[in-house]
């Protein structure tokens, strides 16, 4: 299996510019999560999906951050407008339920930096 | 409410020691407790797992897990640290519903040739 896959992995944009984040959860999984990890505030859950629902998005600090996940295979985290805060690292990860309760597998994370 | 509570932020440790990475834990049913590790510009790999049974679970790289529901701890262990073990290692917990895991702040361990 190729894993939790993220696009891009680096991303340098400009304050008020749009920024779209990607991830393809691993093939089966049927939960989604998207998180945050900042020096300073650590790993922040941001939102998670469950069957493609969006079940909890406590977590998006203001309506800049959107997200969707159209199909079982793909979602995406838009930033609209960014701002110098946002710059952070950005996973998502992955899960099912039965058996492997909960054990949620990461991407490798986009780094993203807003000038 | 679910939380885990990391508390030491770096721990040291020469090549060779034991090692142990210390997790406390808090959830309202039964916990589901977990150890990952990110090493540097990585996602987070996963170590282990404490679902049931066995309150000593054994994972990844030779590490180990006790988990203690008397005084709400899942430590994390190894007989003798690698310098390859320097990394950021994250406890977490869920309850028995179907909730996000809760992650700690995280433990940087430095293990010093």
């Amino acid at each position: 299996d190729a894993g939790v896959i993220q696009s891009p992995r680096h991303e340098v944009t400009e304050m008020g510019q749009e920024v779209t984040l990607r991830c393809k959860p691993i093939s089966g999984h049927n939960s989604l999560f998207w998180y945050r990890q900042t020096m300073m505030r650590g790993l922040e859950l941001l939102i998670y999906f469950n069957n493609n629902v969006p079940i909890d998005d406590s977590g998006m600090p203001e309506d800049r951050f959107s997200a969707k996940m159209p199909n079982a295979s793909f979602s995406t985290l838009k930033i609209q407008p960014s701002e110098p805060r946002d710059s952070a690292v950005y996973f998502c990860a992955s899960t099912t339920g039965g058996a492997q309760a909960g054990t949620q597998y990461f991407g490798p994370g986009t780094r993203l930096t807003v000038l | 409410a679910q939380s885990v509570a990391q508390p030491e932020d770096q721990v040291n440790v020469a090549e060779g020691n034991p090692l142990t990475v210390k997790c406390t834990y808090s959830v309202s049913g039964n916990p589901y407790l977990f150890w990952y590790v990110q090493y540097p510009n990585r996602g987070l790999q996963f170590l282990l797992k404490y679902i049931t049974g066995d309150n000593l679970v054994k994972g990844s790289y030779g590490f180990e897990a006790e988990f203690n529901k008397s005084q709400t701890s899942f430590h994390l262990k190894k007989p003798s640290a690698l310098v390859s073990d320097s990394a950021l290692y994250f406890c977490a917990v869920r309850d028995g519903g179907n909730t996000p895991l809760v992650f700690g702040k995280g433990t940087r361990l430095s293990v010093i040739a």
